[in-house]
């Protein structure tokens, strides 16, 4: 199984700042990664899909990089609505893994 | 508009069965791959089992291989996952949600919460 490992897993940052949670697969996933955010007691929304395209819908201030092991999201001025839970997910193969998570709060 | 809606969760005791459903409206469904993701509570997400547009190619986690079975009806507009020999680590949020060709879940149900205990 293909291992994610997201850091930081926590993070406290300022309305306004710039933000960057990092991904790492355990082998080459090509560009086959995702991010979510996930807010408390709701379904998780797909910010970015095949590590740079923005989904539908999504603000511009999120912006994805990366291929093959190494991957960033990116929250280039953080909004109040932004303090939530992202996760990285691999979408090379089966089984589809996540990585533990970036709760970012308030600083 | 896309809607996914879970029902069928609740409390069971260990060793028990569980069917859980998704009806799906807003899409043509059986354009789309379909898939389950869990998340215990205060944890992460965990990928559960994914299913191909007719129905006929199905992927499971480890975890759950041999004890839950998805299956959909396309007629139905609906996705399914039967759950049996039920644990006390599968108590969770089950999530269905619609797979894109890219394999990202863009949309998701509410969630459905299953308890498994005593």
């Amino acid at each position: 199984d293909i291992q994610m490992t997201q850091s930081p897993s926590s993070l406290s940052a300022s309305v306004g700042d710039r933000v960057t949670i990092t991904c790492r697969a355990s082998q080459s996933i090509s560009s086959y990664l995702n991010w979510y955010q996930q807010k408390p007691g709701k379904a998780p929304k797909v910010l970015i899909y095949a590590a740079s395209s923005l989904q539908s819908g999504v603000p511009s201030r999120f912006s994805g990089s990366g291929s093959g092991t190494d991957f960033t999201l990116t929250i280039s001025s953080l909004q109040p609505e932004d303090f939530a839970t992202y996760y990285c997910q691999q979408s090379y193969s089966t089984p589809f893994t996540f990585g533990l998570g970036t709760k970012l709060e308030i600083k | 508009q896309v809607q996914l809606v879970e029902s069928g969760g609740g409390l069971v005791k260990p060793g028990g069965s569980l069917r859980l459903s998704c009806a799906a409206s807003g899409f043509t469904f059986s354009d789309y791959y379909m898939t389950w993701i869990r998340q215990a509570p205060g944890k992460g997400l965990e990928w559960v089992s994914y299913t191909s547009r007719s129905g006929s190619t199905l992927y499971y986690a480890d975890s759950v291989k041999g004890r839950f079975t998805i299956s959909r009806d396309n007629a139905k507009n609906s996705l399914y996952l039967q759950m049996n020999s039920l644990r006390a680590e599968d108590t969770a949020v089950y999530y269905c949600a619609r797979v894109l060709s890219s394999r990202c879940f863009d949309y998701w149900g509410q969630g459905t919460l299953v308890t498994v205990s005593s």
